[in-house]
């Protein structure tokens, strides 16, 4: 079966300090790759996209970048932390029909 | 560019019927999918329309005019379960992105 899994679940960062979070999908090959992030009772942005190895399409320019180093793994990274990064980081699948989502990292920057 | 409308709330009581309305305005059309999401949680998938008319899944059914440019989501029997946040979302022209709407925060009232 196709599963997708993101961590870690919650993360606490001060400001400044660097950041990675990773995405890997089972059961799948070349995947749609994607990284969203929600504010607190908002809608989701889109800040990546990934349609192979090594390719990445950004959204939203600003201090974040993904990486796409193997074909099932999908990475957000971050050199400094800002207090505005915080949010509901997801990643998703496009399954064909629309998205099968991770279970989120929710990203606190103190 | 791409836009989604949704009402940003909706209540109702147990038992009842709701529909959620999505209009959207894209170039090009590749079909509208919809997505639960409960508070803390992460967005699921519910369901997909790429053709008119309307598909169901259990108490759910998802409904479609391309012509309208107008989808809903219907929600039976309503459970206190189903409080939560709905999205549709729709592939961004001849991209790989899929854009959401805002969201629709439904309240079911005991």
């Amino acid at each position: 079966s196709q599963t997708i899994h993101q961590w870690p679940a919650t993360l606490v960062q001060p400001v400044g300090s660097p950041l990675s979070l990773e995405c890997t999908v089972e059961g799948t090959s070349n995947p749609n790759l994607y990284w969203y992030r929600q504010a607190a009772g908002r809608g989701l942005q889109l800040l990546f996209y990934s349609v192979g190895i090594g390719q990445i399409s950004s959204e939203v320019p600003q201090n974040l970048s993904a990486s796409r180093p193997q074909d099932r793994q999908f990475i957000l990274s971050s050199k400094k932390l800002l207090l505005s990064d915080s949010g509901f980081y997801l990643c998703a699948w496009n399954t064909g029909v629309g998205y099968t989502f991770g279970s989120g990292t929710r990203l606190t920057v103190v | 560019g791409q836009s989604l409308e949704q009402p940003s709330e909706v209540t109702a009581v147990e038992g009842a019927i709701v529909q959620i309305n999505c209009t959207y305005q894209t170039s090009g059309f590749y079909g509208l999918s919809w997505y639960q999401q409960h508070d803390g949680g992460a967005p699921t998938f519910l369901s997909y329309n790429g053709l008119d008319g309307l598909e169901e899944t259990g108490r759910f059914s998802s409904f479609l005019s391309r012509s309208d440019s107008y989808g809903y989501l219907l929600l039976q029997e309503l459970q206190m379960k189903d409080s939560a946040s709905y999205f549709c979302a729709v592939r961004d022209g001849g991209t790989y992105k899929y854009i959401f709407g805002t969201g629709t925060r439904l309240k079911v009232l005991a």
